[in-house]
């Protein structure tokens, strides 16, 4: 069954330091989005994304953050210049064109010291 | 924003229960429903999605939505050990999730 991939699974970074998170949406999947979850809080939207443009995005989502699909196949979120509350597990999903339910990738665990 | 409301429990039951989870949501615009499963560190995968009032049935897991209410439940039967994790209700309009906090259940043999 066809899944979301996201690579790294960890990554530690010092503050001030730009991260690139990466995820392979499920191939035939159109619509692309990030999230994060703070440990022990809600899962929260930060973008989506759909025919090589942002379509929409939290207040979260400041000018220290970007995504880009850089080909076919990968789909990225950068931080910039990372803060301490940046730590946090960054989940991508994906959806299909026709319908709304969105499948997630296994997450990458930012932690910033 | 409260957009979405749920018991984040702990529910802990015994092997072979009906649970029952909950969530309630104040935007009437919200169309599309979902459930997901989380385990500790993981990603949420999906378990259920349906955008209508009424009942979806898939295996042991029902998802229930009462658009007049604004409330949806999703129940177990015959709940299992592999069960225990945590229960993510999910809700859409067109495009972005709101999560609920999520319920942790636990479901002893």
């Amino acid at each position: 069954e066809p899944e979301v991939t996201q690579t790294p699974s960890h990554q530690v970074t010092q503050m001030g330091q730009e991260v690139i998170l990466r995820c392979v949406p499920i191939s035939n999947h159109l619509y692309f989005y990030w999230y994060r979850q703070i440990l022990g809080q809600k899962v929260e939207f930060l973008v989506s994304f759909y025919n090589n443009e942002i379509s929409e995005k939290s207040e979260i989502f400041d000018d220290q953050f970007s995504v880009e699909r850089p080909d076919g196949s990968n789909f990225t979120l950068k931080i910039r210049s990372t803060k301490l509350e940046d730590s946090a597990m960054y989940f991508c999903a994906s959806r299909p064109d026709q319908t709304y339910e969105q499948y997630f990738g296994p997450g990458t665990r930012l932690t910033v010291t | 924003q409260k957009e979405v409301e749920q018991d984040p429990g702990p529910l802990s039951v015994p092997e072979g229960a009906i649970v029952s989870l909950n969530c309630t949501y104040s935007n009437s615009a919200f169309q599309y429903f979902m459930w997901y499963r989380q385990y500790s560190r993981k990603g949420p995968e999906l378990l259920m999605y349906t955008y209508s009032s009424g009942n979806k049935e898939d295996g042991r897991f029902t998802a229930q939505v009462d658009k007049s209410s604004k409330y949806i439940s999703l129940f177990i039967r015959d709940s299992q050990p592999s069960d225990s994790a945590t229960y993510l209700c999910a809700i859409s309009s067109l495009g972005r999730l709101y999560f609920g906090r999520g319920t942790q259940l636990t479901v002893w043999p």
